[in-house]
C-alpha cells in the first residue's frame, strides 16, 4: 500500500463545466475526507465518509458539489457549474477510524484545480 | 469554535541553525494535534502526531511539544537543511460534536539558506 492517491494531480477547466476528482485511501481505512486549500491558507473541511455513509457535510460544499463512496473504498468529489472561486488545491486524507480515537490521518498529494 | 494561529508566518534562518515553530489554538478540549509539511504545489506529510495526554514527541531532527492547557504546541527543528525548507502546518482534533475534522492553521513558511 503506498498511502492516499489522488487524481488527476492537475485540472484546469474553463468556468461553467464539471469536474470530477477521484481519490483512493489507504486500503485498511474506514474513514475518508475532503478538504480544500486555497493559496496561503490552511486546509479548511469539506466532508467525510466512514465506510460509505456520508456523516458530515461543511456549509462549504455548496449544492455544486457533491461527494460520494459508493462502496466504501475510492471516493468521488464533483464539481458542478465550476466557477472561477471554485480553484483551490483539493485535498483527501483517511484514517483508521474505530474505537480507538487517538489516530492521525494521511494526506494524498492532492488535486489542484484551475478553473479559467 | 476552534481556531489555530501559527506564528511567524514566514521565517528564514542560515542552513545549521536550531529553530523552533510555534502554534497555538483557542479550545484546549484535544484528541491530539498533529505537525505537517508541505512543499509547494503538493500534499501534506505528516510529520509528528501529539496525543493531548503526551508532553511531547520526537523524529529524528524534529521534536513537538505540547501544552494543552496553555494552547500551545511547538516544532523544534535541529541543524536545519536546506531541505527542510516547507511549510510547515499544525492541525488540532477537538473533543466532542465535529471532532472528525482537523482545524489547521495558516502555516509557517520555513526558508533555510545555504
Amino acid at each position: 500500500d503506498t498511502g492516499v492517491s489522488q487524481n488527476p494531480r492537475h485540472k484546469i477547466t474553463k468556468r461553467g463545466q464539471n469536474v470530477t476528482f477521484r481519490c483512493d485511501p489507504i486500503s485498511e481505512h474506514n474513514r475518508l475526507y475532503w478538504y480544500r486549500q486555497t493559496l496561503g491558507q490552511g486546509p479548511e473541511f469539506l466532508t467525510y465518509f466512514q465506510n460509505e455513509a456520508q456523516l458530515e457535510k461543511s456549509r462549504l460544499l455548496s449544492d455544486r458539489f457533491s461527494a460520494e463512496r459508493p462502496k466504501g473504498s475510492f471516493s468521488t468529489l464533483e464539481i458542478q457549474r465550476t466557477e472561477q472561486g471554485d480553484s483551490a488545491m483539493y485535498l483527501c486524507a483517511s484514517s483508521p477510524g474505530g474505537r480507538e480515537v487517538n489516530y492521525g490521518y494521511t494526506f494524498g498529494s492532492g488535486t489542484r484545480l484551475t478553473v479559467v | 469554535k476552534q481556531e489555530v494561529t501559527q506564528i511567524p508566518a514566514a521565517l528564514s534562518v542560515p542552513e545549521g541553525e536550531n529553530l523552533v515553530l510555534n502554534c497555538s489554538f483557542t479550545d484546549s478540549a484535544i484528541y491530539n494535534l498533529q505537525w505537517f509539511r508541505q512543499d509547494p504545489g503538493k500534499g501534506l506529510t505528516s510529520l509528528l502526531l501529539i496525543q493531548s495526554s503526551q508532553r511531547e514527541q520526537t523524529s529524528g531532527r524534529l521534536n513537538a511539544s505540547l501544552d494543552k492547557s496553555s494552547g500551545r504546541s511547538t516544532l523544534y527543528i535541529a541543524a536545519s537543511q536546506p531541505g527542510d525548507s516547507a511549510t510547515y502546518l499544525c492541525a488540532v482534533r477537538r473533543r466532542g460534536f465535529g471532532n472528525e475534522k482537523l482545524t489547521f492553521g495558516t502555516g509557517t513558511r520555513l526558508t533555510i539558506i545555504p
